[in-house]
């Protein structure tokens, strides 16, 4: 798992109500991403950063926002869920986000929202 | 925009084959490629990682090649053990950042 932590594991929250997935490292990596994955639409990147303070958007970051407040933890909060997050969320680090660095991933958080 | 398409989806043979499973990408604009490998109900795995001004990179039973110009990748798995059931993803970068663009997998399995 190359030190990360993701929580909870699995979540079922409804409709319109604030959720936020944690991912936790221990690896003192400087790149942090959240990806979720969907049948049909594979992998897509949510949000990254690249330090302490430090975000960008993904491909499809609206509804979603982070923050990184210190080098080991990662927050994905979605402001008011729907039915179309629910998906599996990834957590992944890198150390320096170069070419030759690679990804590591957590084991996800399986989000349902009804 | 970057598209990644692995072929084919779902492969099944038996054990002790040599296979190759084929990832292939638009933009050639490439920073890096990454192999993962992900178990049911598990995150992914890193296999392998091949930079832009690299051509190959071997790990074990595992060899994995780049050719840019085609847009091609292939990931060459020796000797299948029923241990190497899995599905693998292939996904590439554009310039900075390691924003990766996945493919949506070849789930592979090797039968007994």
């Amino acid at each position: 798992d190359a030190g990360i932590t993701q929580s909870p594991r699995h979540k079922v929250t409804e409709t319109g109500t604030p959720v936020t997935l944690r991912c936790h490292q221990t690896e003192n990596h400087r790149y942090m991403y959240w990806y979720r994955q969907d049948p049909g639409h594979g992998l897509r990147l949510i949000h990254y950063s690249y330090g302490v303070k430090d975000t960008d958007k993904g491909e499809v970051s609206d509804g979603y926002s982070v923050s990184r407040s210190k080098t080991e933890d990662f927050l994905l909060t979605l402001e008011s869920a729907t039915s179309s997050q629910t998906s599996v969320y990834f957590c992944a680090i890198s150390l320096s986000g170069g070419a030759d660095s690679p990804l590591h991933f957590g084991n996800g958080t399986r989000l349902t929202v009804t | 925009k970057q598209e990644v398409t692995q072929i084919p989806a779902a492969l099944s043979v038996p054990e002790g084959e040599n296979l190759v499973l084929n990832c292939s990408f638009t933009d050639s604009a490439i920073y890096n490629l990454q192999w993962f490998r992900q178990d049911p109900g598990k995150g992914l795995t890193s296999l392998l990682l091949i930079q832009s001004s690299q051509r190959e990179q071997t790990s074990g039973r595992l060899n994995a090649s780049l050719d840019k110009s085609s847009g091609r990748s292939t990931l060459y798995i020796a000797a299948s053990q029923p241990g190497d059931s899995a599905t693998y993803l292939c996904a590439v970068s554009g310039q900075g950042a390691q924003k990766l663009v996945f493919g949506q997998g070849t789930r592979l399995t090797i039968n007994p």
